[in-house]
């Protein structure tokens, strides 16, 4: 297991494309969440599953963004219409579940909207 | 509303010395976590220590440690023998246990560069 891993690592994106993110967590960990960050800021939380529930969403989801986690493994971010405030890191992390011991992050997938 | 603030935007040290990060809070939850990650230039996020609110030592790993100060909702890293790979963003995280989502609200982070 290589750890979290993120595809694209990189996007380019027109202004009012879909676009779609891809996490895929350490395999025994039942928990993955979704966080933005944007220059010069720390991340912000987006969303939240165990297993392949969502259980929380922040508010700072719009209806743009959706996010699943089918059969509790791997997990998409699709943002609809993209608006150049998409612009941003979108960053995946797991972790078990259980004691707060942390997250393992991914690499991210850089959005840029032009 | 939960807030993480790191005062420092940029620090500096050289190679060998120490150096403390600032991080404070504020919550009104008696029961949570806090992290410090570490985020080198276009690497992810690492896990640097992590203490639980209700433990009052203070957590170490090998040169870092923390001052936690619950009182005060103070919770600075301290970085030992500082070393050149020890250069990267550092992020301050508060997590609160009450709702078991384990979500984590960041600072706006702390730019370190390790001097040789």
């Amino acid at each position: 297991d290589t750890g979290v891993s993120q595809d694209p690592r990189h996007k380019i994106t027109k202004r009012g494309q879909n676009v779609t993110f891809r996490c895929d967590p350490i395999s025994e960990h039942n928990r993955l969440y979704w966080y933005r960050q944007t220059l010069g800021q720390g991340p912000e939380f987006l969303t939240y599953f165990q297993n392949e529930a969502q259980l929380e969403k922040s508010r700072l989801l719009s209806d743009r963004f959706s996010a699943e986690r089918p059969k509790g493994s791997f997990s998409t971010l699709e943002i609809q219409r993209t608006e150049q405030g998409d612009s941003a890191m979108y960053l995946c992390a797991s972790s078990l579940a259980g004691a707060n011991y942390g997250y393992t992050f991914g690499s991210g997938t850089r959005l840029t909207v032009v | 509303a939960q807030t993480v603030t790191q005062s420092q935007p940029e620090m500096s040290v050289q190679e060998a010395e120490t150096v403390t990060l600032s991080c404070t809070y504020d919550t009104s939850e008696s029961n949570y976590y806090l992290f410090w990650y570490k985020q080198p230039p276009s690497r992810q996020m690492i896990l640097v220590i992590r203490q639980e609110a209700y433990k009052q030592q203070n957590a170490t790993e090998n040169r870092f440690s923390v001052n936690f100060q619950k009182a005060a909702k103070s919770f600075s890293l301290k970085i030992s023998d500082s070393q050149l790979g020890d250069t990267a963003m550092y992020f301050c995280a508060f997590s609160p246990k009450a709702s078991g989502t384990y979500k984590y609200i960041f600072g706006t982070g702390t730019r370190l560069k390790v001097l040789a």
